[in-house]
């Protein structure tokens, strides 16, 4: 079945260090890929977005661009930032399906 | 403003009892869904309902029954509550499928079953 694979974490770094949180997933179709981020106690809000092959989503300094060779679809942002922590969620929706599915998560925090 | 609100924010029980959570959407969208995040973040989703019509049931227990009066809101109702309950329930909603945008989700009903 359709599934997401991401990084374990946590991950923790220093403010200003380069961020990569890994994310591959298996589809029977084409789907669109998503990261969400979860700041503590709330809802999750979505991230950025990919729809199709070797489109590149942005958005808040991070960036992910969808590879279809490797099913992969890897959060990633330059510098981070203490309010950068939070839990990362990659998800994938297949067209005509019903449902975003979701990776298990990736808790990243940042020490200043 | 709140374009997907739920209520309770935070809700404890008992066992056994029976509980609500409800959930509004403002963004015109005309499908709805419940998610349930446990205390190791996994997301799975329960239900789905499109135009208030149920196009997704996931192996939920019985006990669980959504419901949809109109397509602004999908409400939850739980009976029988038990002690693996505990978790926190998102609802989201999207525009058709979600495929181009994505899903809005709100900010989560923590159910604490005691």
């Amino acid at each position: 079945g359709d599934s997401v694979t991401q990084m374990e974490g946590p991950v923790t770094l220093s403010e200003e260090a380069f961020l990569t949180i890994n994310c591959t997933y298996t589809a029977t179709g084409y789907p669109s890929l998503f990261w969400y981020v979860q700041y503590p106690g709330e809802g999750l809000q979505l991230l950025l977005k990919a729809t199709k092959a070797d489109d590149k989503g942005s958005n808040k300094g991070f960036e992910a661009t969808y590879r279809k060779e490797t099913t992969s679809f890897h959060l990633e942002k330059g510098s981070v930032q203490v309010s950068d922590s939070a839990v990362y969620f990659c998800a994938l929706l297949i067209q005509g399906a019903q449902k975003l599915v979701f990776g298990q998560g990736t808790r990243l925090t940042i020490n200043p | 403003d709140t374009a997907v609100s739920q209520t309770p924010k935070y809700l404890v029980t008992q066992m056994g009892n029976d509980k609500s959570i409800k959930c509004e959407q403002n963004l015109g969208h005309d499908t709805m869904y419940w998610y349930k995040q446990d205390s190791k973040k996994f997301l799975k989703i329960m239900f789905s309902y499109n135009n208030k019509e149920l196009i997704i049931n996931e192996t939920v227990p019985n006990r669980f029954s959504p419901k949809s009066p109109d397509k602004a809101h999908l409400n939850l109702h739980i009976n029988s509550l038990e002690l693996g309950d505990s978790a926190v329930y998102f609802c989201a909603s999207s525009q058709g499928r979600g495929r181009n945008y994505g899903y809005t989700f709100g900010s989560g009903t923590r159910l604490t079953v005691v």
